[in-house]
């Protein structure tokens, strides 16, 4: 069966540092690839989606950046934090525009 | 611009009894559409998909799809207490993402 796998689950951060978030995904080939960002009292917002290696489209232009070295692997990072940066960060993946799954997500605080 | 609205509530409806959530959506060309469940800190669950007009079956769980009117619905029978938490429409259909709308609270009431 296919899992995925998102760490941490919490992050305190200061403003200006870097940030590395890490998904794996187990059980599937080729899939497509998602960061959301939940921050609070607001929706769900795509940051970036890949469909393949190396291939990143990006919905919001910011601080973030997102790498996909490996086929089930989805790095989101950033250089410099930012305060508005804070927010609950989750990661998808979805085949054939089927129901997308999501990770258990990463709480980012920025102070 | 993509778009998904939901009445963000909170829905208060007493056990055992029928909770109907609706949303909307902008994009006519959108093709599937997801009703997730969001309990306070988790990560979403996808608990229905619709991909044609009419509707979808699945337990306690009815989704109703009216692409004419761009209108999507939850139905949850027989409510528990576990049926509380936010419940997120998302429209979409190709690989670029789906549209969330920002979710309807629901409460049920022992």
């Amino acid at each position: 069966s296919q899992t995925i796998h998102q760490w941490p689950a919490t992050l305190v951060q200061p403003v200006g540092s870097p940030l590395s978030l890490e998904c794996t995904v187990e059980g599937t080939s080729n899939p497509n690839l998602y960061w959301y960002r939940q921050a609070a009292g607001r929706g769900l917002q795509l940051l970036f989606y890949s469909v393949g290696i190396g291939q990143i489209s990006s919905e919001v232009p910011q601080n973030l950046s997102a790498s996909r070295p490996q086929d089930r692997q989805f790095i989101l990072s950033s250089k410099k934090l930012l305060l508005s940066d804070s927010g609950f960060y989750l990661c998808a993946w979805s085949v054939q525009g089927a129901g997308y799954t999501f990770g258990s997500g990463t709480r980012l605080t920025v102070v | 611009q993509k778009e998904v609205e939901q009445n963000s509530g909170p829905l208060s409806v007493p056990e055992g009894a029928i909770a109907s959530l609706n949303c909307t959506y902008s994009d006519r060309g959108s093709q599937s559409f997801f009703w997730y469940r969001q309990y306070s800190g988790k990560s979403p669950e996808l608990i229905m998909s619709i991909y044609s007009n009419g509707d979808k079956e699945d337990g306690r769980f009815t989704a109703q799809l009216n692409k004419a009117s761009q209108y999507v619905s939850l139905l949850i029978r027989d409510s528990q207490p576990s049926d509380s938490a936010t419940y997120l429409c998302a429209a979409g259909g190709g690989a670029d993402g789906l549209t969330f709308g920002k979710g309807t609270h629901l409460i049920i009431q022992p």
